[in-house]
This record gives C-alpha cells, structure tokens and sequence, in this order.
C-alpha cells in the first residue's frame, strides 16, 4: 500500500503557483519523498525528490516539513501543461530498489485558463 | 537522446491467447521495470530486471513473466489472458543506481 495521502483533486489558475500537499505522517528516517507527475496518455515523468532539505529543479521546489511528515510540491507558474494526475511517493534510496515504486491514487491538477 | 520506447502502442487480444510486449530503454540503462495501470487499481509494479536477472517482482500470478537481453531490451508476457488483464502497461527504464525512473508512453492492451 501506498505510505502517502493526497487530495484527490486541485484546481489553479493559469499563471498561478500551484501548491500540491502530501502527507507521509509514517515516513522513515532512510526514506525520501519523489514527485512523479502524468499526463493523460503518457507515462508518469519524473519531477522531483528530497530527503530533508527543501529541494528546487527547473520544473518545480519541494518544501518538506521539518519533521519530514508532510511536504509542498509547487509549480511557481502553472500554465495548462501542467494539467495532469500528481504522485507523491516514498521510498528507500538504494541500488537493489530502484526500479520498484509504489503508487497511490494522486492528485489531478486541473490548471483553468 | 532517445526516450524509453514500447511496442507496441496498441494491441487487442482475445481471452486464453497471449501476449509479449516489448520495451527498449534508455542506452545506457540497465535497469527495466514493468508497470501495470488499470482505472480500478491505479498504477501497479509488476517486476524489475537489472543485468538480465530480475531483481524485485511485484504480487502478480505466475501468468505475468518477463526477461531482459544483455543489450537490456526487455520483454513482457502475458499468458491465458483475462478479461482482467485489459491495462495499460508501462516499461520504465534508469541506471540501476539513479533514482530516477524514466518511463515509456506504454502499451494499451484489450482483452476481448
């Protein structure tokens, strides 16, 4: 089973930052929180993933609370692009687990014009 | 670079044949992982291969197999299809040793 919680849905505006919130109240301390992403028809994209510290990419930041229970995805300009089903997930870090994710239902984000 | 690519896109099938599809990674990525989507139980991982050997399988019946050739290709196959077996299967791809998974559009797969 999934180890996060999300809202199952979000509208922003076009322009707007768009803040996505994802629970993981039971993360561990060797466990590091990913932001895949979805487009309609497309395979989940890779956005983003941190341990602690805040983390920021050319597409996104992740704020992740100090007691690593909870974190921030935010898109600081969301255009319509930006339309798409968000996952937060946790997972250990290490080479024999790599390829193995686990999913939960995520969050649509509808970007309105 | 060229992305991670799957054939077919599209494949329709009936009940009780079966099926292989196949994914070719990104060059240079050893690892390949296979993913499961259906609407009722979202996205689900079925195995991955590292250097030809699987290396972790998720908790799918003996039906699901796989394997991956030393150039790191993998295929999939799904034998005596199930109605049930209508999904979206999507290949993922990285280093082995980068966390970062980069997947293919997938195959869509109709059991009839």
């Amino acid at each position: 089973d999934a180890k996060t919680t999300q809202p199952t849905s979000m509208d922003c505006a076009e322009g707007r930052a768009a803040n996505l919130p994802c629970n993981h109240s039971t993360i561990s301390g060797n466990e590091y929180v990913y932001w895949y992403r979805q487009i309609h028809s497309q395979g989940p994209q890779y956005i983003i993933h941190g341990l602690k510290n805040n983390e920021t990419n050319e597409m996104a930041s992740l704020i992740i609370t100090e007691d690593r229970k909870s974190s921030t995805l935010i898109l600081p300009h969301a255009t319509l692009r930006d339309t798409a089903v968000y996952y937060c997930i946790v997972r250990v870090a290490g080479s024999s687990n790599t390829g193995k994710l686990i999913f939960g239902q995520g969050t649509t984000l509808q970007v309105k014009p | 670079k060229a992305g991670v690519t799957q054939t077919p896109r599209y494949l329709i099938k009936t009940r009780g044949q079966q099926v292989t599809l196949s994914c070719s990674p990104i060059s240079g990525h050893r690892s390949v992982s296979w993913y499961q989507q259906t609407p009722g139980q979202g996205l689900q991982f079925l195995f991955e291969y590292f250097s030809e050997t699987q290396r972790n399988k998720g908790n799918f019946p003996g039906r699901f197999s796989g394997r991956q050739f030393s150039n790191s290709r993998s295929e999939m196959n799904v034998s005596t299809l199930e109605l049930g077996d209508s999904a979206l299967y999507l290949c993922a791809s990285s280093l082995g040793t980068s966390e970062k998974l980069f997947f293919g559009s997938g195959t869509q797969l109709s059991v009839l």
